[in-house]
């Protein structure tokens, strides 16, 4: 079973914010959110992933609702570069331990000119 | 910063053939994963190691084999291979301590089945 729930395409015009929406109504309390990218035919690259807080690297931000069933990937400024496939994840946080990472679907991201 | 390598980065082999894929990991990482990404499709699970012992499967072909080696690389065996095989098979290596660690994926190998 899925469990997360991703559009299947979004556009976004460059030099704008991408906001990607994930659903996860399922989440546990010990699972984390993680999003990857796949830009064509490349390997899958980290953004970013978090608990429950809001996170912000130099990539993206992650916003997480207070209840965690659902978050959204910021983009602040895409450019065509960032024209890929979208993963969100839940994996379980293990200590000591390290965890596959099953993709869903994923969300096609066109950023236009 | 180095990054998983993979060869061959494209491989082309015939029905029945064998083939056999390598990874190396980024050095000090014990967690290697094998994915297998058909045309069209979303990267699908195969098998990782931990330590160089098995620590997951997914829906790996009875056909396939693989292993993690004294020095963390592993190596991915196809054998009797099918047209169905033709995809693009990921390598991703983590260190599995404390808790939620990325994993670092390679570049593919771009494999052909005639």
């Amino acid at each position: 079973d899925a469990k997360t729930t991703q559009p299947t395409s979004m556009d976004c015009a460059e030099g704008r914010a991408a906001n990607l929406p994930c659903n996860h109504s399922t989440i546990s309390g010990n699972e984390y959110v993680y999003w990857y990218r796949q830009i064509h035919s490349q390997g899958p690259q980290y953004i970013i992933h978090g608990l429950k807080n809001n996170e912000t690297n130099e990539m993206a931000s992650l916003i997480i609702t207070e209840d965690r069933k659902s978050s959204t990937l910021i983009l602040p400024h895409a450019t065509l570069r960032d024209t890929a496939v979208y993963y969100c994840i839940v994996r379980v946080a293990w200590v000591n331990r390290d965890d596959k990472i099953i993709f869903g679907k994923g969300t096609r991201l066109h950023i236009l000119p | 910063a180095a990054g998983v390598i993979q060869s061959p980065r494209h491989l082309i082999k015939e029905k029945r053939e064998t083939a056999t894929l390598k990874c190396y990991p980024i050095p000090r990482h014990d967690t290697v994963y094998w994915y297998q990404q058909g045309p069209g499709q979303d990267p699908q699970f195969l098998i990782s190691f931990y330590e160089k012992m098995q620590s997951d499967k997914g829906s790996i072909p009875d056909r396939f084999s693989a292993q993690q080696f004294s020095d963390y690389h592993s190596e991915l065996n196809m054998s009797s291979l099918e047209l169905g095989d033709s995809a693009l098979y990921f390598c991703a290596s983590s260190l599995a301590e404390g808790a939620n660690e990325k994993l670092f994926f390679g570049s593919g190998t771009q494999l052909s089945v005639l």
